[in-house]
């Protein structure tokens, strides 16, 4: 069964710093694998995904993610971290050899919150 | 929110009573789903539809059914609403290809049921 894993329930960083907001992954096949952002009481906003190709993917807001087979990771990073960027941020996984039924499974979530 | 919308977006009802949520898109794709989020849990899946008329069950479908009788809307009803279906539901849509396209998210129904 495909499963993902944010380890961190909160993240806290000063603007300016970068950030980084974890994810690994485990699946039976190859992975796809997405980032959301959710601000309070929105909907999910999609970020970046990575399908194939160069494992460093950039994406929406300045947001890049770096795909780690040998770690199973998909970890999000930011070099210089934004008060706006405070919201909800979710890791999604999909597995290509269909053992998901091809559907999305969601982390559960990570609360970053950026300090002025 | 990728030109889907959600009706109700707030609704209160008591339990025991049948609610129905509605999911309409404007991008005409063949993809619709309905997630299900709650603290801790993340995000999902309680059903899905791959066409009109052809639907799916996801992780969490017990207590809910779905149809998709035109390629716009997907509805989502609870038959008899029980408190733990308290929740704020998302509807999702995507593309042809369910392996690699994105999942576009709508702006979520809360629904308290007391």
């Amino acid at each position: 069964a495909q499963s993902v894993a944010q380890p961190e329930d909160q993240v806290k960083v000063a603007e300016g710093n970068p950030l980084t907001v974890k994810c690994t992954y485990s699946v039976s096949g190859n992975p796809y694998l997405f980032w959301y952002v959710q601000y309070p009481n929105r909907g999910l906003q999609f970020l970046l995904k990575y399908i194939t190709g160069d494992n460093l993917v950039k994406g929406s807001y300045g947001f890049e993610a770096e795909f780690n087979k040998s770690q199973t990771s998909f970890h999000l990073k930011k070099p210089s971290a934004l008060v706006s960027d405070s919201a909800l941020y979710f890791c999604a996984v999909r597995d290509s050899s269909g053992a998901g039924s091809y559907q999305l499974t969601f982390g559960k979530g990570t609360k970053l919150s950026v300090i002025p | 929110d990728a030109g889907i919308t959600q009706s109700p977006r707030h609704k209160v009802t008591e339990t025991g009573t049948p609610v129905t949520l509605r999911c309409h898109q404007t991008e005409n794709h063949r993809y619709m789903y309905w997630y299900r989020q709650d603290p801790g849990h993340g995000l999902r899946l309680i059903h899905y539809s791959y066409g009109v008329k052809d639907t799916d069950k996801g992780e969490v479908s017990d207590g809910y059914s779905v149809s998709r009788s035109k390629t716009e809307d997907f509805l989502l009803t609870l038959e008899s609403a029980t408190s733990s279906q308290t929740s704020v539901y998302f509807c999702a849509i995507s593309g042809l290809d369910t392996l690699t396209d994105t999942q576009y998210f709508g702006p979520g129904t809360r629904l308290t049921v007391l």
